[in-house]
């Protein structure tokens, strides 16, 4: 069982550059989001998405935009990366909205903006 | 929004003492309160949790205990053992909203063998 898996690990880009980072699970959550971790900082949430087809901004969206084509599958894209935008990643899951569902974190994708 | 503050933010303990971390919270519509461990390299890992109905809940070494009249929670981890070092983060959430979940700063708990 995988769970939430996240490509790439590691990234290194140049300022402007456009990436995707990608992001499945297996176990059939309707809730998927994206955060990011800064040193020294808690999780900022990015956008989330409650099912297929329907996303919603976070706390920090600027900059980033997703899509929700299957339920499995929640790709985070930067357009024009910027310095700004070096960080931590975090794609995660749930089952339903309620605050008292476990949220599945997925490894983590580490990007630098150079 | 919510704030939630963390404290401390390192945490250093001789193996076999125990370890509390502690975080305080501003809005009084939530009522969910869990704890993430993340070792290195990994992600968040959900450890323990609490709802705003109970008081205190223990799971073997792990305790997290709430006081929603001072808007402030705590884990507490006894005994503790090197395999317990890592950051360890709270966070907060009105029900039914795990998108309004708040993380804490995290704390680096270190257990010197």
């Amino acid at each position: 069982n995988a769970g939430v898996t996240q490509t790439p690990k590691f990234r290194i880009l140049k300022i402007g550059q456009s990436m995707t980072l990608q992001c499945t699970q297996d176990m059939n959550h309707n809730y998927m989001y994206w955060y990011r971790q800064d040193p020294g900082m808690g999780l900022k949430l990015i956008y989330y998405s409650v099912g297929a087809g329907i996303t919603d901004k976070g706390e920090v969206p600027n900059g980033y935009n997703v899509s929700r084509s299957t339920t499995e599958d929640f790709p985070l894209r930067l357009e024009l990366a910027a310095p700004s935008q070096t960080s931590v990643y975090f794609c995660a899951s749930s089952y339903d909205r309620s605050s008292g569902n476990t949220i599945y974190f997925g490894e983590g994708s580490w990007l630098t903006v150079v | 929004g919510e704030n939630v503050e963390q404290h401390p933010s390192t945490l250093s303990v001789q193996e076999g003492d125990s370890a509390v971390i502690k975080c305080t919270y501003s809005d009084s519509a939530s009522n969910y309160f869990p704890w993430y461990k993340q070792e290195l390299g990994k992600g968040p890992q959900l450890i323990i949790d609490i709802r705003s109905n109970v008081g205190e809940k223990k799971d073997q070494r792990i305790a997290v205990t709430l006081n929603k009249t001072a808007k402030h929670f705590s884990l507490h981890i006894t005994e503790t053992q090197p395999e317990d070092s890592a950051v360890y983060f709270c966070a907060a959430a009105p029900s039914g909203s795990a998108r309004q979940l708040t993380f804490g700063s995290g704390t680096q708990l270190t257990v010197l063998p």
